[in-house]
């Protein structure tokens, strides 16, 4: 079964650096998603992503975020600066046709800032 | 330091009981209805859907029940077993988002 590939799985950074999250979509899809889940939390929603733009973002996704679709395969979230609080599981999604039931997330990257 | 988490409802069963996880939806714009599952380190993962002019949906040993008076959910799981282990979350999509909005989770815990 197609799966959505999410690397690193944990990513240990010091506050005040850039870390890339990676995820590779399934290959047909064309909707693309980050979540986020702070431990023991609920799962929020960040940002999404449609023919090379993003096509809605929540308040959680500030000037410290970005995304990218670099190349035809890999989709990556940037937090330009990281802060204590942006510790949490990053989940990347995707789906065929933006309706959630086609959702696919992948295992998640657990980033820890310290 | 001291840590302090948000304690998730927790539902625990028997293996072979039937297990019925409940959820309060708050806008009553919503009308579609998803229920995850997520197991421990993995991303949450589709089981079933609702659109909100029906009040009953069954999937595989899976049954999605909506109240719309009382913006109430449910997911029934029939003769849950271990591998159902899990918290489940139910999200919402208010009325022309296809984005979802997910809700607080329960952990159910299936003994054998």
């Amino acid at each position: 079964e197609p799966e959505v590939t999410q690397t690193p799985s944990h990513q240990v950074t010091q506050m005040g650096q850039e870390v890339i999250l990676r995820c590779v979509p399934i290959s047909n899809h064309l909707y693309f998603y980050w979540y986020r889940q702070i431990l023991g939390q609920k799962v929020e929603f960040l940002v999404s992503f449609y023919n090379n733009e993003i096509s809605e973002k929540s308040e959680i996704f500030d000037d410290q975020f970005s995304v990218e679709r670099p190349d035809g395969s890999n989709f990556t979230l940037k937090i330009r600066s990281t802060k204590l609080e942006d510790s949490a599981m990053y989940f990347c999604a995707s789906s065929a046709t933006g309706i959630n039931y086609g959702y696919t997330f992948g295992s998640g990257t657990r980033l820890t800032v310290v | 330091g001291e840590s302090v988490g948000l304690h998730l409802p927790t539902l625990s069963v028997q293996e072979g009981d039937n297990s019925i996880i409940n959820c309060a939806y708050s806008n009553s714009a919503s009308d579609y209805f998803i229920w995850y599952k997520q197991e421990s380190g993995k991303g949450p993962q589709f089981i079933i859907d609702i659109r909100s002019n029906m009040d009953k949906r069954q999937g595989q040993r899976v049954t999605v029940l909506l109240n719309k008076t009382v913006k109430h959910l449910s997911l029934q799981i029939a003769a849950t077993q271990p591998g159902d282990s899990a918290v489940y979350f139910c999200a919402e999509n208010p009325g022309g988002s296809y984005i979802p909005t997910f809700g607080r989770g329960t952990s159910l815990i299936v003994h054998p």
